[in-house]
């Protein structure tokens, strides 16, 4: 079965401290894919980045990087110098490729405070 | 484009009615798919679809129903609402068979008292 954690319910931070959201998954298939979605108050599901299981380098856009580690099962999710528009809640998906069906995480908010 | 679209935006029902929540893309996607967010829980999935004629259920199918007569039309049925059915449903479509991310509509509030 696959399954998402976000162990981290709620994160405040002040504007311009780092912070890192986690997420860990469980899956028993050698192909999957990982998401990270952000939603913000205003509630839409907005896509930030998909990483397939074969690759694990990080990636870095802006002041977004993840880094994948397949030996802990984890995809978490930096952002650097924070703003108070990156105040949302942002989810981690993962995907078995069966049909493309995602399984969520219970996601993690992010209170950035000026 | 104007993407995926639901309607409506809102919804208060009484318990025992029922209401179909429209959903609608028009990307030419193959996928579509029927999710509901619980306060504080994210998203689970109740229906499916890959492709006009075809659905399967996801995780949390109890109390719902889904047709696809086209490939941009992906409604859902809500028979005898319970309070248990509030919550936030969103629609979401996905080229197919390839795996990609998904597009999610704006949302359909729906309360059940």
């Amino acid at each position: 079965a696959q399954k998402v954690t976000q162990a981290q319910t709620e994160i405040s931070v002040v504007e311009k401290e780092d912070v890192t959201l986690d997420c860990v998954y469980e899956t028993r298939d050698t192909t999957y894919y990982l998401f990270w979605y952000k939603q913000p108050p205003s509630g839409e599901l907005v896509f930030l980045i998909r990483r397939n299981s074969f690759d694990e380098q990080n990636e870095i856009s802006g002041r977004y990087s993840w880094n994948f580690q397949k030996s802990t099962s984890s995809f978490n999710f930096t952002i650097t110098a924070s703003q108070v528009v990156d105040s949302a809640v942002y989810f981690c998906a993962l995907s078995d490729g069966d049909f493309n069906k995602f399984y969520f995480g219970s996601g993690t908010k992010l209170n950035v405070k000026p | 484009n104007a993407g995926v679209t639901q309607t409506p935006k809102f919804r208060i029902l009484k318990i025992g009615q029922s209401m179909t929540l429209q959903c609608t893309q028009d990307m030419n996607h193959n996928y579509m798919y029927w999710y509901r967010q619980d306060p504080g829980m994210g998203l689970k999935l109740i229906y499916y679809s890959v492709g006009a004629g075809i659905t399967d259920k996801g995780e949390v199918p109890n109390g719902y129903n889904v047709s696809r007569s086209t490939t941009e039309d992906f409604p859902l049925r809500l028979e005898l609402a319970a309070p248990s059915q509030t919550s936030v449903y969103f629609c979401a479509s996905s080229y197919g068979p390839e795996v990609t991310e998904q597009f999610f509509g704006p949302g359909t509030r729906l309360t059940v008292l």
